[in-house]
């Protein structure tokens, strides 16, 4: 079936470090490839997404691309925040949202 | 746009006790709701989906007598947890759809932290 591995955490970085977090799918369709932020006590928010090979999601300085070759979809920001502490999640839709473990990253000031 | 709420934000039962968790979509038509569960420093997991009007299809391993889930309107699905034990806390979260396919968006309420004592 499918499935999303996500780098496991914790992750700390300094302000203004570079942040990548791998993660690489196994799906027998074309699904949607999808990147959620979950702040402590709260729900999911979409950070970005990409429906197809070769796409690039952004938002809020971060970026991922759609690798259909690598099956992958890595999450970059080039200067971290300390607004950016939170839990990460990739996921793959493929008429149903399957997640990754999540990634805990910690920025310190 | 887009926004999804849950109700309550925080709830505290008593073992034995059933409880009921509302989930909105406030400003669309969500024709699909998903229930999550998650555990501390873990994943979400899928409980069920559930489209409006018909009757809820749930993951492997959920027992449909305990999570019972109702998507009366295109606005609103409940998830009541019946004969609540201490093993069922947990954070609950729901999700909203206006269409369905490979590439359709879920839009995530703030979650319910239930615990059950």
């Amino acid at each position: 079936g499918d499935s999303v591995t996500q780098m496991e955490g914790p992750v700390t970085l300094s302000e203004e470090a570079f942040l990548t977090i791998n993660c690489t799918y196994t799906a027998t369709g074309y699904p949607s490839l999808f990147w959620y932020v979950q702040y402590p006590g709260e729900g999911l928010q979409l950070l970005l997404k990409a429906t197809k090979a070769d796409d690039k999601g952004s938002n809020k300085g971060f970026e991922a691309t759609y690798r259909k070759e690598t099956t992958s979809f890595h999450l970059e920001k080039g200067s971290v925040q300390v607004s950016d502490s939170a839990v990460y999640f990739c996921a793959l839709n493929d008429y149903k949202l399957s997640f990754g473990a999540g990634t805990t990253v910690t920025v310190r000031a | 746009g887009a926004v999804v709420s849950q109700h309550p934000s925080r709830v505290i039962c008593k073992s034995g006790t059933s409880v009921k968790i509302e989930c909105r979509s406030l400003d669309f038509q969500a024709t699909t709701m998903f229930w999550y569960r998650q555990f501390p420093k873990q994943s979400l997991m899928l409980m069920a989906t559930s489209n409006e009007g018909s009757k809820a299809t749930y993951e492997q391993g959920v027992e449909k007598d305990k999570f019972l889930i109702n998507h009366a309107s295109l606005t609103l699905s409940t998830l009541t947890v019946t004969s609540a034990h201490p093993e069922d806390s947990s954070f609950y979260i729901c999700s909203a759809s206006s269409s369905g396919g490979r590439s359709y968006e879920q839009y995530f309420g703030p979650g319910t932290r239930l615990t059950v004592t």
